[in-house]
C-alpha cells in the first residue's frame, strides 16, 4: 500500500511569514495525526483527527497554528506567523486504530 | 505529565557487537512501542509490547515489557551498519485521547564497520 505522503519535504521561511504543510494519509485510515519533532527530541503530538473531527488539539499553539481535514482524507497544517522556535520536522501519521501507525517522511521547516 | 526517559542518549559501537538500551517512566504504561528513525525519514515501528513481562523478538531485535509496567528495554544482537539511526520508545498518552503517542528523546546509535 502507498505510504503517508507529505509535502513539501523542506521549507525555509523568515520569521513572521506563514507556511502550510500538506498530508495525504494511507487510504482508509480514519485517524490522522500531526507531530512536531524538534532536533534532538522525540515527536510531540500537535493534533489528532478522527475522520474530519478533531479528537485532541490540547498541545497545538492555537494562536499561530491551525489544522484542518475537511473531507476526512488529506490534511493541512498552517503556521501564521512563524517564530524561530517553530523550526522542526513536522510529521504526519495515520492509523487504523489506534496502533499500526505509519509516519510520513516529514517536512523540515527552518525559520530564519 | 507523562514522560519517557531513554538511556543512553547515544552509543558508538563496533559492528558485530550487541546493543542494549532502555526506557523508563514514572507512570504505568499498558503498551510499549519501539521505533527506529533514519535520517530524513519518519519513525518506523520495530516492536510492540502489550503485556507486562512480555518478551518479543523481531529478527535480531528483542524487546521486553517490564514487570512494573514502568520500563522496557530493547536489545540488538550482532549489530550491522544499517542499524545506525535513532531508536525511540513510545507509549500511549492519556487525557481523553486514544491513539496519541508519548515519545522518549531517543537513543542515537552509531556503528563502526
Amino acid at each position: 500500500e502507498a505510504g503517508v505522503a507529505q509535502s513539501p519535504r523542506y521549507k525555509i521561511i523568515e520569521k513572521r511569514q506563514s507556511v502550510a504543510f500538506w498530508c495525504n494519509p494511507i487510504s482508509g485510515h480514519a485517524t490522522l495525526y500531526w507531530y512536531q519533532q524538534i532536533l534532538g527530541q522525540g515527536p510531540k503530538l500537535l493534533i489528532q483527527f478522527q475522520n474530519n473531527g478533531v479528537v485532541d488539539d490540547s498541545q497545538l499553539p492555537k494562536d499561530r497554528f491551525s489544522a484542518e481535514r475537511l473531507k476526512g482524507v488529506d490534511s493541512t497544517l498552517k503556521i501564521q506567523p512563524a517564530k524561530l522556535e517553530d523550526s522542526a520536522v513536522y510529521l504526519c501519521a495515520s492509523s487504523s486504530w489506534p496502533y499500526g501507525y505509519t509516519f510520513g517522511s516529514g517536512t523540515r521547516l527552518t525559520v530564519v | 505529565g507523562q514522560q519517557l526517559n531513554q538511556s543512553p542518549q547515544s552509543m558508538f559501537i563496533q559492528e558485530g557487537e550487541d546493543v542494549s538500551m532502555n526506557c523508563t517512566s514514572s507512570s504505568i504504561f499498558n503498551t510499549w512501542l519501539w521505533y527506529k528513525q533514519d535520517p530524513g525519514e519518519g519513525p518506523v515501528l520495530l516492536i510492540a509490547l502489550y503485556k507486562a513481562g512480555e518478551l518479543t523478538s523481531n529478527g535480531r531485535l528483542t524487546a521486553q515489557f517490564g514487570i512494573t509496567r514502568k520500563d522496557s528495554f530493547l536489545n540488538i544482537s550482532a549489530s550491522i551498519p544499517s542499524d545506525v539511526g535513532i531508536y525511540f520508545c513510545a507509549g500511549p498518552g492519556y487525557g481523553g485521547s486514544q491513539g496519541n503517542l508519548i515519545f522518549g528523546k531517543g537513543t542515537k546509535l552509531s556503528v563502526k564497520p
